[in-house]
């Protein structure tokens, strides 16, 4: 069965920290992992990844896959209260091209 | 502006009634997916269907029931079958030969509790 797991599931800091997100997967015949940021409702669409090594980058947010260690980190530097949300993260195979998604991490950022 | 309308956005449901949910798009993709999202368990598949007239159980199809006769919607009923409905409903949509392609496009949700 396809899993993916998230850590930590919450996560508190103050404007300006720097946080890693953290997601690990076992999918068969893996094929992409993406991150989404879910706000109110719908989740928006951040990185998908399909290489291991490279890293995206978008603004303060960046993530890179470790498809040896089946793992992927976001990060993200200077953060604002705009970017509390839950982060999600999903890993799709070549079976059907369902998304199987971990958890969650509810990211809270203070003032 | 293209994109995904579910409607109604808050749904409350008597015990041992059918409802359903609505997920139109204009976006002209291909696949459409419901999950369901619960506190603390991420988003789970309900039902897909990547063509027109067909469509295929996920992981958690059980007391809900679905169809596809445009490409452009994709009804999600809850059945009486379905033990505990109360959940946040996410219908999402991609275009070509799925999501590992392309990613989701998500509707901005339907949140559904039994009174």
């Amino acid at each position: 069965e396809d899993k993916v797991v998230q850590s930590p599931l919450s996560l508190v800091v103050h404007e300006g920290d720097t946080v890693t997100l953290n997601c690990s997967y076992e999918v068969t015949n893996f094929r992409s992992l993406l991150w989404y940021k879910q706000e109110k409702k719908a989740p928006t669409f951040l990185f998908m990844l399909t290489s291991s090594g490279i890293e995206k980058k978008s603004g303060r947010l960046s993530s890179i896959l470790d498809k040896k260690e089946l793992f992927s980190i976001l990060n993200i530097t200077a953060t604002q209260t705009g970017d509390s949300a839950v982060y999600l993260c999903a890993a799709g195979g070549t079976s059907y091209g369902k998304l199987t998604f971990g958890q969650g991490t509810i990211l809270t950022v203070h003032p | 502006d293209g994109g995904i309308t579910q409607s109604p956005k808050y749904l409350f449901r008597k015990e041992g009634q059918n409802v359903t949910l609505s997920c139109e798009q204009n976006l002209n993709h291909d696949a459409m997916y419901w999950y369901r999202q619960d506190p603390g368990q991420g988003l789970r598949l309900i039902y897909y269907s990547q063509i027109v007239n067909d469509f295929q159980k996920g992981d958690i199809a059980e007391g809900y029931s679905v169809s596809r006769e445009k490409k452009e919607s994709f009804p999600l009923t809850v059945t009486s079958a379905q033990k505990n409905p109360t959940a946040f409903y996410l219908c999402a949509t991609t275009r070509g030969t799925g999501p590992i392609n392309y990613g989701y496009t998500f509707g901005s949700g339907t949140r559904l509790t039994v009174v």
